[in-house]
C-alpha cells in the first residue's frame, strides 16, 4: 500500500493560517488524497478530498503538488475547535467484490495544538 | 437523518473470549467499514460490506469476521480475543460512491484483560 509521511505534531495560534503538509511519494494514479480529523474521543471526521487539481470547501482546502507526490491541508484561520489528529490518507482502490472497493490507509497524523 | 451509531461505547472481555460489536449506518448507506485503531496509532482498516457481501479485507487474521444485514446495520466479530486487540473499534459508513466520504461512528472501546 502506498503511505503518507507527515509530521507528528505541529502548533499554531488561534485565527492564523495553518499549514499542515503530507508527503506521499508512492501514490498511485488512481489514489485519492483524503483528510481526516481526529477530535478526542470521536470518530475521524472527513475534511476534504481530492485527486490532482487543488480543492476549496467550507472547512479547507487542499493543495496538491503537480507530481501528486504531497500536499497540503490549509486552515484559513485556526480556531481552537480545530485542536485534532489530521490524517492525511490515500483511498486506495482493492482489487476484487461488487461496489466500490476503497479502503483508507491511516498513518500516525499530525497532532495540531491551537493556542489562544 | 441519523449518524452512524455503535454499541456498547465500552466493553470488557477476557483473553479467549469472544465479542459482538455493533454499528448502525448513516440511513441510505450501502457501505459499512470497519477500522481497529490501537493507542496513540491510526486506524487500520479489516474489512468492507457493500450489499450483505465482504468486498475487501486488510491483514487482520480469519478470527475477525463481519456480518451486514438487509437494513445495512452490520457487526464485527472478533473470536478467541487476544491482549492485542484491545483497541477502539471504528465503524464507517458511505454511499457506493467512488469518492464518497465517510461517516464514522464514536467507536466502541474493547479492552482485553
Amino acid at each position: 500500500d502506498a503511505k503518507t509521511t507527515q509530521p507528528n505534531s505541529m502548533e499554531s495560534n488561534e485565527e492564523e493560517p495553518v499549514h499542515l503538509p503530507c508527503n506521499h511519494s508512492t501514490i498511485s494514479g488512481t489514489d485519492y488524497i483524503h483528510w481526516y480529523r481526529q477530535l478526542p474521543s470521536q470518530g475521524p471526521e472527513y475534511v476534504i478530498h481530492g485527486l490532482t487539481s487543488n480543492v476549496n470547501n467550507r472547512m479547507a482546502s487542499l493543495a496538491i503538488a503537480e507530481d501528486r507526490k504531497s500536499s497540503t491541508l490549509i486552515l484559513h484561520r485556526a480556531t481552537l475547535r480545530d485542536a485534532a489528529v489530521y490524517y492525511c490518507i490515500l483511498r486506495a482502490f482493492i482489487r476484487g467484490g461488487g461496489g466500490s472497493n476503497y479502503k483508507l490507509t491511516f498513518g500516525k497524523g499530525t497532532l495540531l495544538t491551537v493556542n489562544p | 437523518e441519523t449518524g452512524v451509531t455503535q454499541s456498547p461505547t465500552h466493553l470488557i472481555k477476557t483473553r479467549g473470549q469472544q465479542v459482538t460489536l455493533r454499528c448502525s449506518s448513516q440511513s441510505g448507506h450501502n457501505t459499512v467499514s470497519w477500522y481497529q485503531q490501537a493507542l496513540g496509532q491510526g486506524p487500520q482498516f479489516i474489512f468492507q460490506y457493500y450489499r450483505e457481501e465482504e468486498n475487501g479485507r486488510g491483514n487482520f487474521p480469519p478470527r475477525f469476521s463481519g456480518l451486514q444485514f438487509p437494513n445495512y446495520s452490520s457487526e464485527l466479530n472478533v473470536n478467541a480475543l487476544e491482549l492485542d486487540d484491545s483497541a477502539l473499534y471504528l465503524c464507517a459508513s458511505s454511499l457506493d460512491s467512488e469518492t464518497s466520504e465517510l461517516f464514522f461512528g464514536e467507536g466502541s472501546r474493547l479492552t482485553v484483560l
